[in-house]
């Protein structure tokens, strides 16, 4: 069974701070590494995805990636109340399977 | 709109009915992906499809629901005799098939089972 674990949270951070959101995966052959971001009542947007182990940066989002230790993480710098939401993890095998999400929440 | 298109958007039934839920996919994409999420639950693939092929169905309930891509024509899963515990959001997501793999969202069919 391909699992894909996540802290539900909620991850409380305020205003301008870092938020950190790990993942772990149980399937070895993984290759490819996905964050998204669902808003409550809305789809999945994607907003990260990562292939190679290191950090990988897009603007305040920095994806982090180690097969060794089977782990994903998504830093988000600056953080502001517009990115709370639930942020999932999903990991490709021979489908994509994702995590039940952290719930982020900002505080001004 | 370019991007991945659902319809209906909201879809009441009644116990024994069936549900048609439609997924047209991003311009340019020919690979789509249906996804089932629960409340409180995480994204659960069900199937994978192209053009007239299913290529991985191993996430489908073995009863009461099919999908299909057609040649022509917006990707359809269906669900037979809905009962209850098929009430959830269906998303479908699309991808262009390579290797990386980049699935991009539609925005969902909420399908309420009374």
């Amino acid at each position: 069974q391909k699992e894909v674990e996540q802290n539900s949270g909620p991850l409380s951070v305020p205003e301008g701070a870092i938020a950190s959101l790990n993942c772990t995966y149980s399937d070895r052959v993984s290759q490819s590494f996905f964050w998204y971001r669902q808003y409550s009542g809305k789809s999945p947007e994607l907003i990260m995805s990562i292939y190679s182990n290191g950090d990988k940066e897009d603007g305040r989002f920095t994806a982090q990636l180690n097969k060794a230790s089977q782990y994903v993480s998504l830093l988000i710098r600056d953080s502001q109340p517009s990115d709370s939401a639930t942020y999932l993890c999903a990991v490709k095998g021979s489908t994509l399977t994702f995590g039940k999400g952290t719930m982020l929440l900002v505080s001004p | 709109n370019a991007g991945v298109m659902q319809n209906p958007r909201h879809l009441v039934r009644r116990r024994g009915q069936e549900a048609r839920l439609r997924c047209s996919p991003m311009k340019g994409h020919s690979h789509v992906y249906w996804y089932r999420q629960l409340p409180e639950e995480g994204l659960k693939f069900m199937v994978y499809l192209q053009k007239e092929n299913i290529i991985d169905e191993s996430g489908m309930p073995k009863e009461r629901f099919s999908a299909e891509f057609p040649k022509e024509g917006p990707s359809i899963l269906r669900i037979q005799q809905v009962v209850r515990g098929d009430s959830a959001a269906y998303f479908c997501a699309s991808s262009t098939g390579g290797a990386d793999n980049e699935q991009f969202f539609g925005p969902g069919t909420r399908l309420t089972v009374l």
